[in-house]
């Protein structure tokens, strides 16, 4: 069975740190990039950081740049998402997500198609 | 940045009733458009790929259309199970990914 499955969040106060981990099974995760997403209460869904499939290209949205490390240990079908100076607008659930591509005539299509259960990270004093 | 907007924000539809849902971007993103159901308290689910291919394992009830700037994800005969919220995402700009606010579908 292709899954994901997260660990880790919690509650934290603001300015401490955190590590979320998202295990793969049943699929090659290293033929992935992957994604993590957040979603704050009551609200929609935000691209948080993409990393590709040997970690060689990380991207962040602004809000977290510097503050976030995604990273990914190919031997271990693991992905991590370490979150530093965390700060109450970090509240939300995250999730891991595979990034899988399709090839349709002739381009590339990306779309998350595998999605951990979620994680709850709560910033607060 | 792609900014995504779709339409309602919410509705509520009986059960057999055709439901549209509409997502604008904010630039020409070609067909590179996903969509997502989450039902309350569980992960996103893709439904539609490239903004007309359905997932493997989705209805057939679930139809996506569009090119450029405006989108319709569209189920043809609203089922008790389809109370969610839908996202449409862009991947044009890939891996810098973008949301709709989201459209909650709610049963009569």
């Amino acid at each position: 069975e292709v899954q994901l499955v997260q660990s880790g969040g919690g509650l934290v106060q603001p300015g401490g740190s955190l590590r979320l981990s998202c295990a793969a099974s049943g699929f090659s995760f290293r033929n992935n990039w992957m994604t993590w997403v957040r979603q704050a209460p009551g609200k929609g869904l935000e691209w948080v950081a993409s990393i590709k499939q040997d970690g060689s290209e990380k991207y962040y949205v602004d809000s977290v740049k510097g503050r976030f490390t995604i990273s990914r240990d190919n031997a271990e079908n693991s992905l991590y998402l370490q979150m530093n100076s965390l700060r109450a607008d970090d509240t939300a659930v995250y999730y891991c997500a595979r990034d899988d591509q399709q090839l349709i005539f002739g381009y590339w299509y990306h779309q998350m198609d595998v999605w951990g259960q979620g994680t709850t990270v709560t910033v607060s004093s | 940045d792609i900014q995504m907007t779709q339409s309602p924000s919410s509705l509520s539809a009986s059960v057999g009733d055709s439901v549209t849902i509409t997502c604008r971007a904010s630039r020409n993103i070609n067909n590179y458009l996903n969509w997502y159901q989450q039902k309350p308290g569980k992960a996103p689910k893709l439904l539609i790929y490239a903004a007309s291919s359905l997932q493997s394992g989705v209805p057939s009830r679930f139809s996506g259309s569009g090119s450029g700037t405006d989108f319709t994800l569209t189920i043809s005969s609203l089922q008790p199970e389809d109370l969610a919220t839908f996202y449409c995402q862009q991947s044009y700009s890939n891996p810098l990914y973008t949301f709709g606010q989201g459209t909650k579908v709610e049963i009569k």
